[in-house]
């Protein structure tokens, strides 16, 4: 069965390090999105991403923030000068087909990040 | 107002009990419903979509009520497998936005 995968599982990093979270989204998926959530939080929407272009983002999603899909595979979640806040487990989801879907979002087990 | 709002519980009922969570959304140009579900530090997972006619998949019963903006989800016959975090989801302008709830916790005792 398809699946979204997403790398690195965990990552530790320095207060003001920037890290790159990186995803391989469902291959006939058409829309892509971030989530965060911080331990025992909700799971906080980020950004979706269409047609190679940013299409909705939340106020959590600013400047420190950027996505990419730089080839046809991966889509990646920038964090520039991480926050000690900024810990949390990073989802990547994929959906859409260009035959519909069902709008199900199909998540990656995620990323965890710890700043320190 | 919060763009989802569910009841976080816990819910701790016995097995076998029947237990029902509720989950209203403020915006009436929401278009899709879902439940999704997710277990301690994992990835959500998709448990049922909701339908306008309301619909069912063995023990779990969804329904949606626009004119109130809100959606249930019925468990019948509660396992000890059920205890989880059920996630209200909706969406706006189909697959742009899709907006959690912050869950609901079920607990189900021995």
């Amino acid at each position: 069965e398809p699946e979204v995968t997403q790398t690195p599982s965990h990552q530790v990093t320095q207060m003001g390090q920037e890290v790159i979270l990186r995803c391989v989204p469902i291959s006939n998926h058409l829309y892509f999105y971030w989530y965060r959530q911080i331990l025992g939080q909700k799971v906080e929407f980020l950004v979706s991403f269409y047609n190679n272009e940013i299409s909705e983002k939340s106020e959590i999603f600013d400047d420190q923030f950027s996505v990419e899909r730089p080839d046809g595979s991966n889509f990646t979640l920038k964090i520039r000068s991480t926050k000690l806040e900024d810990s949390a487990m990073y989802f990547c989801a994929s959906s859409g087909t260009l035959t519909g879907g069902t709008g199900e979002l199909f998540f990656g087990e995620g990323s965890r990040l710890t700043v320190l | 107002r919060k763009e989802v709002e569910q009841d976080p519980g816990p819910f701790n009922v016995p097995e076998g009990a029947t237990v029902a969570f509720n989950c209203t959304y403020s915006n009436s140009a929401s278009q899709s419903f879902f439940w999704y579900r997710q277990d301690c530090r994992k990835e959500p997972k998709l448990l049922m979509s909701v339908y306008s006619s309301g619909n069912e998949d063995g023990r779990f019963t969804a329904q949606l009520n626009r004119a109130s903006q809100y959606i249930s989800l019925l468990i019948r016959d509660s396992k000890l497998s059920d205890s989880a975090t059920y996630l209200c989801v909706v969406t706006v302008g189909g697959y742009q936005k899709v907006t959690f709830g912050i869950g609901t916790k079920l607990q189900v005792i021995p």
